[in-house]
């Protein structure tokens, strides 16, 4: 079971870039990571999913060490629309998803 | 494109009373899934449907039964409500191209159980 764990919350400025790590020790061989964000009172929207090494999309980037037993979410310069929970979540859809782990996520406080 | 749909979006129930949450999409995603979030807390999958006629339970299934009726639609019910299934209930879905799990949710029903 690939539970992972992550800080509960972090604070940031305006215009800084943004790093929240995930751990992840126990992931399987097919797993990927998948990172969401969540608003008050929304469903969780998907932001990146990688494998290894590095993804990187226009909303953000996502480094996965070889290892892979953690990986760090990057936001380049957030802005206070970027105050959210941010959910790392790891598995294989391809072989069932009952093992399916969001943990309790990173509540970003992004400070003007 | 709607994405994912869910109805209702508010819903009080006294103990013991059922109900059933409903769940559409208009992707054409093979898989569904049921989530419920407490406040605070992270989300919890109570069922799951990889393919259309197909269901497994999640972490949470107990008290709750649920029913892929077609591709698009995907129900949850609650037989006899109880307070501890006061929760914030999300439907998503997703397609599984490369094994990841991309989701899309739906806005969430939220239910309180008295």
């Amino acid at each position: 079971l690939a539970k992972t764990t992550q800080p509960i919350s972090m604070d940031s400025y305006e215009g800084q870039e943004v790093n929240i790590t995930c751990s992840h020790n126990n992931i399987a061989t097919n797993d990927y990571i998948t990172w969401y964000q969540q608003f008050p009172s929304q469903g969780p929207r998907f932001i990146i999913q990688g494998y290894k090494t590095k993804v990187t999309n226009e909303v953000a980037s996502l480094f996965i060490p070889a290892d892979r037993k953690s990986s760090t979410l990057s936001l380049p310069r957030v802005s206070l629309s970027d105050t959210a929970v941010y959910y790392c979540l790891v598995g294989d859809s391809l072989t069932g998803a009952n093992n399916l782990f969001f943990g309790t996520g990173t509540r970003l406080t992004v400070i003007p | 494109n709607a994405g994912v749909t869910q109805t209702p979006k508010f819903q009080v129930l006294k103990t013991g009373q059922s109900m059933t949450l409903q769940c559409a999409q208009d992707m054409n995603h093979n898989s569904m899934y049921w989530y419920r979030q407490d406040p605070g807390m992270g989300l919890r999958l109570i069922y799951y449907s990889a393919s259309e006629g197909t269901t497994d339970k999640g972490e949470v299934p107990n008290g709750y039964n649920v029913s892929r009726l077609n591709k698009r639609e995907f129900s949850l019910r609650l037989e006899s409500a109880a307070p501890s299934q006061t929760s914030v209930y999300f439907c998503a879905s997703s397609e599984a191209l490369q094994g990841g799990y991309e989701q899309y949710f739906g806005p969430g029903t939220r239910l309180t159980v008295t």
